[in-house]
């Protein structure tokens, strides 16, 4: 069974400085996992997907995330946070090369301090 | 213009009315989805459909029907809405395989 886990639901960050947004999954399968950002009052965007392909996958607005399988990790980071970053962010995985299902985080909500 | 919309974006009904909520995709996929959100909460799958004549519940499908009338459209209704069922609902289509998920723009719900 397919399920993520973000393990901070609030982080603040001062603009500037790094952006660490963690996730750790559980996977039967080989997985997908997936980066969606949310801003307020908006629908979800793909931030970058891990597909069995490079573990460091790079994506938009300078984001970029590890997929640790001895870790069961993919953690976002960003190295400079910009106050365009205060959003909501949602880690996904889904099984295998189905693609059956997706599974969802309960989401890190990022504040970013002038 | 989008390629996943959802109608209506917001909605105001009230306890025991029956409501359609729409989504409509130009991506050609197969597969579609419901979702809420509630804060703190995530996304939760309501239903989902890998085509046509496949229909197949989530993990909170209680209280929520829908229906794929063709491949680029998949409704959700409320039977007889119940406050909360005050959500954000989100319709998401995606190709078979290892590929990425699309998203509406969300469609507000308040149930009085």
């Amino acid at each position: 069974a397919q399920s993520v886990t973000q393990l901070d639901s609030h982080v603040s960050v001062s603009e500037g400085t790094p952006v660490l947004l963690r996730c750790n999954y559980s996977s039967s399968y080989s997985p997908s996992l997936f980066w969606y950002v949310q801003h307020p009052n908006k629908g979800l965007q793909l931030l970058l997907k891990y597909t069995s392909a490079a573990t460091l996958v790079k994506g938009i607005n300078g984001f970029e995330a590890e997929f640790k399988k001895s870790e069961t990790s993919f953690h976002l980071t960003k190295p400079s946070a910009h106050m365009s970053d205060a959003a909501e962010y949602f880690c996904v995985v889904s099984e295998g090369d189905t693609g059956n299902q997706f599974y969802f985080g309960t989401g890190t909500s990022l504040t970013v301090i002038p | 213009d989008a390629d996943v919309t959802q109608t209506p974006r917001n909605r105001i009904t009230k306890t025991g009315k029956r409501i359609m909520l729409e989504c409509s995709q130009t991506k050609g996929h197969d597969r579609m989805y419901w979702y809420r959100q509630d804060p703190g909460l995530g996304l939760r799958l309501i239903y989902y459909s890998f085509d046509v004549k496949d229909i197949n519940k989530g993990e909170i499908s209680d209280g929520y029907s829908v229906s794929r009338q063709a491949q680029a459209k998949f409704s959700l209704s409320l039977e007889s809405a119940i406050p909360n069922q005050t959500a954000l609902y989100f319709c998401a289509t995606s190709d078979y395989g290892r590929t990425t998920q699309y998203f509406g723009p969300g469609t507000r719900l308040l149930v009085l």
